[in-house]
């Protein structure tokens, strides 16, 4: 068990709807990043917030957005849903932002997004 | 930028036998952090091990260790004594301190097969 919790596991949806993934990182950590995996791209970064603040963004559509609210949990919001959006989306955690040495990143078990 | 490769194509080892999976980095930072995951088809991505690029000396972690040779920009993971629940997806990936983006970039993985 890695401590980062993402919720739901699993998720059907249809095209056009939209759905947020919730990601509780470990206790302590201040960052926050979200991944998509997919087979054709495989693990890509979308986001990445640091204490509450957007600190690098990747190759996030416009139709998803992210925050981390005060308890320093993060939600990913994905709009507009298309069959491509399909995917693996991993939350994952670490203790700071700036200082590597040691400071592995933690991820959460995924949530199964299929978009019907 | 930084780019993680992974050439080989699936691997197959004998059960209690070690096996060898490649890494290759490219970064023109000289401060960086090199990690190995492990993603078994439950898709969930397990920390395995991490080399800090200023590390004298080769990570290890039970029976995982990395080969960490810098110069040649390689990071090999050697499993000793594999067991059939190391079956999977391994992915390298790298993590450089630039400002404030320290993401992770993955490599595309290599599928290991370990034989009964």
């Amino acid at each position: 068990d890695s401590g980062v919790t993402q919720t739901p596991k699993h998720l059907i949806t249809a095209t056009g709807q939209r759905v947020t993934l919730r990601c509780s990182p470990r206790s302590g950590d201040l960052s926050v990043y979200w991944y998509q995996q997919s087979l054709d791209q495989g693990l890509q970064f979308l986001i990445q917030y640091y204490n509450g603040e957007e600190r690098a963004k990747g190759n996030i559509l416009e139709r998803f957005s992210a925050q981390q609210f005060p308890d320093l949990h993060s939600e990913l919001n994905l709009s507009s849903l298309e069959l491509g959006d399909s995917a693996l989306y991993f939350c994952a955690s670490s203790v700071a932002s700036d200082s590597f040495s040691g400071n592995t990143i933690y991820f959460g078990e995924g949530s199964w997004l299929t978009v019907v | 930028a930084q780019k993680i490769t992974q050439t080989q194509p699936g691997m197959f080892v004998q059960e209690k036998e070690a096996v060898t999976l490649d890494c290759t980095y490219d970064t023109s930072d000289p401060s960086y952090g090199l990690f190995w995951y492990k993603q078994p088809s439950s898709g969930e991505m397990i920390f395995l091990i991490y080399q800090g690029s200023y590390d004298q000396q080769n990570a290890t972690e039970g029976r995982y260790s990395l080969n960490f040779q810098k110069a040649r920009k390689s990071a090999n993971l050697v499993i000793s004594a594999s067991q059939l629940g190391d079956s999977a997806m391994y992915f390298c990936a790298m993590r450089v301190i630039a400002g404030a983006n320290s993401k992770l970039t993955f490599g595309k993985g290599i599928t290991l097969s370990v034989r009964p």
